[in-house]
């Protein structure tokens, strides 16, 4: 069974932070995703990364997935309160075909205080 | 109408009743999905849908019961269910291609009494 591990489950910042999340596995995944969830809202996508040590951008966003394809990292630069919401990562399940069939991770609440 | 669409945003029923969720698509999409968000617990897969036909039941009980009549449309027939069947469900939809991000629509919050 391919698990995905979030850290840390909970992160209260002051605006203008900066902030790490991590996603683990001891599994290879093909590909991974990150996800934000608004209250009230399902999850919207970020970004997805392909490539061992692949870096991507996303204005004050910056995700990389490992080497090894076994774990991203998410970082946000000089955090704001629009930042605040559930992040998730994803990766497609073991076997079959790689769309829609993910493994989530239990997310992190991230909260950014003005 | 664009995006995806479910009905209705909050239900409550007793363990004997039966009612159903809806999701719409309006995206375009060949596959369609549901997915369980529980407290403290990870997003968890239900059901997959590929151009009508499911494709993959994650070893849900009986007690829940997908129909998808078109590529469009999704439910979740829902009877006898349990307390701890309280969660947010999840519609999603894809195009059928590798590294296809799925579009989730807002949930409907069940509370089973």
């Amino acid at each position: 069974t391919q698990l995905l591990e979030q850290s840390p489950q909970f992160l209260s910042i002051q605006e203008g932070e900066n902030l790490t999340v991590y996603c683990n596995s001891s599994s290879v995944f093909s590909s991974l995703q990150w996800y934000r969830q608004e209250p009230g809202e399902g999850p919207v996508l970020l970004v997805t990364v392909v490539t061992g040590g692949e870096v991507k951008k996303l204005k004050r966003l910056t995700f990389q997935f490992g080497d090894a394809r076994k774990d991203s990292s998410l970082h946000i630069t000089a955090a704001q309160p629009g930042d605040t919401g559930l992040y998730l990562c994803a990766g497609p399940n073991a076997g079959g075909t790689s769309y829609g069939k993910l493994t989530f991770g239990q997310g992190t609440i991230l909260t950014v205080h003005p | 109408e664009t995006g995806v669409t479910q009905t209705p945003r909050h239900l409550v029923m007793g363990m004997t009743n039966k009612k159903s969720l809806k999701c719409e698509q309006h995206l375009g999409h060949n596959a369609m999905y549901w997915y369980k968000q529980s407290a403290k617990k990870p997003l968890e897969l239900m059901f997959v849908y590929n151009f009508k036909e499911q494709t993959e039941n994650n070893s849900v009980p009986s007690r829940f019961s997908p129909e998808c009549p078109n590529s469009s449309h999704l439910f979740l027939h829902l009877h006898t269910l349990q307390p701890e069947d309280s969660a947010l469900y999840l519609c999603a939809s894809s195009q059928i291609w590798r590294y296809s991000p799925l579009h989730f629509g807002n949930g409907t919050r069940l509370t089973v009494t």
